[in-house]
């Protein structure tokens, strides 16, 4: 079964610093995978997709994940946060049926 | 280019009234899908439709929920006799369809709340 884990629930960074965001999942065959950002109170936002191709995806507010198929992850990572990237995120996993699965959630907080 | 929109924003019913939740997808899509998100929780998907048809509800509670996409309007997503576990933030994407439809656009959210 397709399942996603997000081992971090919650995690602080200064300003400035970089982030990596963890995401596992298990899926059967290649997966289709995502990350999101939600604000409080707000839908989600696309940040970057993998469907294939290179391992490496750049996305939109400076974001880029990396697909490591032997490790099955697709972590998420910026070289310098800002205070407005302050959110939740999720990764998620799509199947061939159109469905997604996602991850819990890891609450980002930015401090000055 | 409106992005999907979803009505109400917030909804609060009293235990055993009914909820109507309604999503309009972007301009161009035909496929839409109703997620449920709990408390602390990651998104829950619960049915997936396009025009006039259920292709995949396998996440849908067996009982008083249901969902249509009518050939005309906005999709709706109905639960009836509402609980209090019923309260959560309900979220509706959508896409293209074909290739396209590995990339979901989603609503801001209807936020029920059963008292």
């Amino acid at each position: 079964a397709q399942s996603v884990t997000q081992p971090d629930i919650h995690i602080t960074v200064s300003e400035g610093a970089s982030l990596e965001l963890r995401c596992n999942y298990s899926y059967g065959a290649t997966p289709y995978l995502f990350w999101y950002v939600q604000s409080p109170g707000q839908g989600l936002q696309l940040l970057l997709k993998y469907f294939s191709g290179d391992t490496l995806v750049q996305g939109i507010k400076g974001f880029e994940a990396e697909f490591k198929r032997s490790q099955s992850s697709f972590n998420l990572r910026k070289p310098s946060v800002h205070w407005s990237d302050a959110a939740e995120y999720f990764c998620a996993v799509g199947n061939t049926g159109n469905q997604f699965y996602f991850g819990t959630g890891t609450s980002l907080t930015v401090i000055p | 280019n409106a992005g999907v929109m979803q009505n109400p924003r917030h909804l609060v019913r009293r235990r055993g009234q009914e909820a109507r939740l309604r999503c309009s997808p972007m301009k161009g899509h035909s496929h839409v899908y109703w997620y449920r998100q709990l408390p602390e929780e990651g998104l829950k998907f619960m049915v997936y439709l396009q025009k006039e048809n259920i292709i995949d509800e396998s996440g849908m509670p067996k009982e008083r929920f249901s969902a249509e996409f009518p050939k005309e309007g906005p999709s709706i997503l109905r639960i009836q006799q509402v609980v209090r576990g019923d309260s959560a933030a309900y979220f509706c994407a959508s896409s293209r369809g074909g290739q396209g439809a590995y990339e979901q656009y989603f609503g801001p959210g209807t936020r029920l709340t059963v008292t």
